[in-house]
């Protein structure tokens, strides 16, 4: 059972290019989540999904985009690279039991660089 | 606006001493409340959570987090620590608007 696959594990980018990172959850969940983790920050929320075809921004969307056309994945996408976004990016899903929400289950991570 | 708050960004215990890992929320009515815990390099992995109930709620690795809502806490605790244990956690809140907020992380140091 894999869980929540994150893709790619590591990436270098340059200023201005952009590139989509992968999430695919293989437990049916309704619920999908992208944080960027930094320094003394903890985790903030970029965007969520509460289902297939819905997204919803977070604490800190601006500069990225994301899509679900499928329930298992979540894509999270940066047209413009920028320095501010060099950050540990993870993905998690999670369901919810009679309308009450249960734990998360996390990615490994995506350590991005922009230079 | 719904938030978590961890004062601490740095714990060190001994070994075999017990810990506490401070956590206050707010929120809008009832609280679903979570401990998470991060290993270098690795995903955050769930620890335990409070949905309603018993106040006091056992998680994995003999952790337990005590629910107080006159207080707006939701403190971690271990009766003994071990080495092992020395991570990032996070506290957690889930919103009304079906968002999971996590507090700034406080790092658990365990001296042998």
């Amino acid at each position: 059972n894999a869980g929540v696959t994150q893709t790619p594990k590591f990436r270098v980018l340059k200023t201005g290019q952009s590139m989509t990172l992968l999430c695919a959850q293989d437990m049916n969940h309704e619920y999908m989540y992208w944080y960027r983790q930094d320094p003394g920050m903890g985790l903030r929320l970029i965007h969520y999904s509460v289902g297939e075809g819905t997204t919803a921004k977070g604490e800190v969307p601006d500069g990225y985009n994301v899509s679900r056309l499928k329930k298992q994945n979540f894509l999270l996408g940066l047209e413009s690279a920028a320095p501010s976004q060099t950050s540990v990016y993870f993905c998690a899903s999670s369901y919810p039991v009679r309308g009450r929400e249960t734990e998360a289950f996390f990615g490994q991570g995506t350590r991005l660089t922009v230079v | 606006a719904q938030s978590v708050a961890q004062p601490e960004d740095q714990v060190n215990v001994a070994e075999g001493n017990p810990l506490t890992v401070k956590c206050t929320y707010s929120v809008s009515g009832n609280p679903y409340l979570f401990w998470y815990v991060q290993y270098p390099n690795r995903g955050l992995q769930f620890l335990l959570k409070y949905i309603t109930g018993d106040n006091l709620v056992k998680g994995s690795y003999g952790f337990e987090a005590e629910f107080n809502k006159s207080q707006t806490s939701f403190h971690l605790k271990k009766p003994s620590a071990l080495v092992s244990d020395s991570a990032l956690y996070f506290c957690a809140v889930y919103s009304s608007a079906s968002k999971i907020i996590f507090g700034s992380g406080t790092r658990l140091s365990i001296r042998p």
